[in-house]
Formats: C-alpha cells, structure tokens, sequence
C-alpha cells in the first residue's frame, strides 16, 4: 500500500533562511508526487508535482522539490522564506503502479519567526 | 472559474440533529472528493465520485454519513445524526479527467457538534 511519512510535525525558521521540508514515501512503481500548502482557514492549494522526466520540479512561490529514487525522498525547498510562507505544507503520492487517489501525509507545520 | 465552492462555511449543531454540507465542483472536472480533516487522524478521504457515480466509499466512517451528487455541479455530504466526535473540516475537492491529477480544495466547512 502506498504512504506517505513526514518525519517533521513542526519546522520553525527565521524570515529569509532556507527551508527543506522531508517527505518520504512507500510506493511500488514510478509514483506520482505533490506537495499542497494549507493557510489558516483556507483549504489546500497545490504548490507543485511530479510525474515523470526532471527530478528537479519548480513550484510556483518559489519552492522546488527533488525525487530521489534511491532514497524514496521528495523533499520542499526555498531559499529563502517569507513570513507569507508561514501554513501547512502536505507531501501526497499517488499514480498508476498503486492508487491513482493521492495519499496524504499528515503535514508539517511551518512557523516563521520574523 | 470561482474555484469548488463549499458551504456553509461554518456549522455548529447539536448531537443527534442532521447535518447537510454541500460542494460545487469546478465546471468540468469529472472527479470530485470528500475529506475530513482533524488534528488526530489528519486528512482522511472518505469517499469520491467518477462523473456523479459514487466509486469508493470505503472512508466513510459509519453509516451515519451518506454522500450523493445528483448532478455534475453539485454534491452533498449528510451526517444523520450527528456526534460530538463529527466536528472537524470537510474539504471537497475536485479533479479533471484523471483521479492521479491536481486536486483542486474549497475552503471546508468548519463543524462542531455539541
């Protein structure tokens, strides 16, 4: 069965570092990859996906993630933070090897400190 | 397009009274969603649709909860009656011609049954 773990509950950084948000996931075959950001009374919105070519995917708000096979990995990064960043980021795998319905993880909180 | 429109927005009832949550999916999407979301048990989908036909309902919880959608606009989520251990946010999502694709969120209704 297909899951999705983010090891991080919270992440807390400071207005301008760079931020690397882990997500690993459980899947048989090439998987399909999403990552969603939640804001505060706001449903999700899709920051950016994978499924197939590049490894290297660009998001919109500047984040990009990376599909690392070897290491079942499909960490979020941005260079550097803004306090608008500041919700809940939630890593998703799904696709045809599996169940095409994404699997959600259970999210991680970002909190930034001015 | 407005984007999946939910409402209400908010829903305080009592225990033991029916609750009806209704979605408008995207004009043309041809998969639409129900999710709850709950700090415990985090983003669950309890059931979808494949233009207007039920195809997994495998996530809903009891059968308390029954979910239809008379027509490709529109979809309802009843919980008959209902408890205190209900309150959470139902999400309604939508998709295009494939299940594996982009998810697109309403902003949820917030219940809470007392």
């Amino acid at each position: 069965a297909q899951s999705v773990t983010q090891p991080d509950i919270h992440i807390t950084v400071s207005e301008g570092a760079s931020l690397e948000l882990r997500c690993n996931y459980s899947y048989g075959a090439t998987p399909y990859l999403f990552w969603y950001v939640q804001s505060p009374g706001q449903g999700l919105q899709l920051l950016l996906k994978y499924f197939s070519g590049d490894t290297l995917v660009q998001g919109i708000k500047g984040f990009e993630a990376e599909f690392k096979r070897s290491q079942s990995s499909f960490n979020l990064r941005k260079p550097s933070v803004h306090w608008s960043d500041a919700a809940e980021y939630f890593c998703a795998v799904g696709g045809p090897g599996g169940s095409y319905i994404p699997t959600f993880g259970r999210g991680t909180s970002l909190i930034v400190h001015p | 397009d407005a984007g999946v429109i939910q409402s209400p927005r908010h829903e305080v009832t009592e225990m033991g009274q029916e609750v009806t949550l209704r979605c408008k999916p995207i004009s043309g999407h041809d998969y639409l969603f129900w999710y709850r979301q709950t700090m415990m048990r985090g983003l669950e989908l309890l059931i979808y649709f494949n233009n207007n036909v039920p195809i997994d309902d495998s996530g809903m919880p009891e059968d308390r909860f029954s979910a239809k959608m008379p027509n490709a606009s529109f979809s309802t989520l009843k919980i008959q009656p209902s408890e205190p251990r209900d309150s959470a946010v139902y999400f309604c999502a939508s998709s295009t011609t494939s299940p594996g694709e982009t998810q697109y969120f309403g902003p949820g209704t917030r219940l809470l049954v007392l």
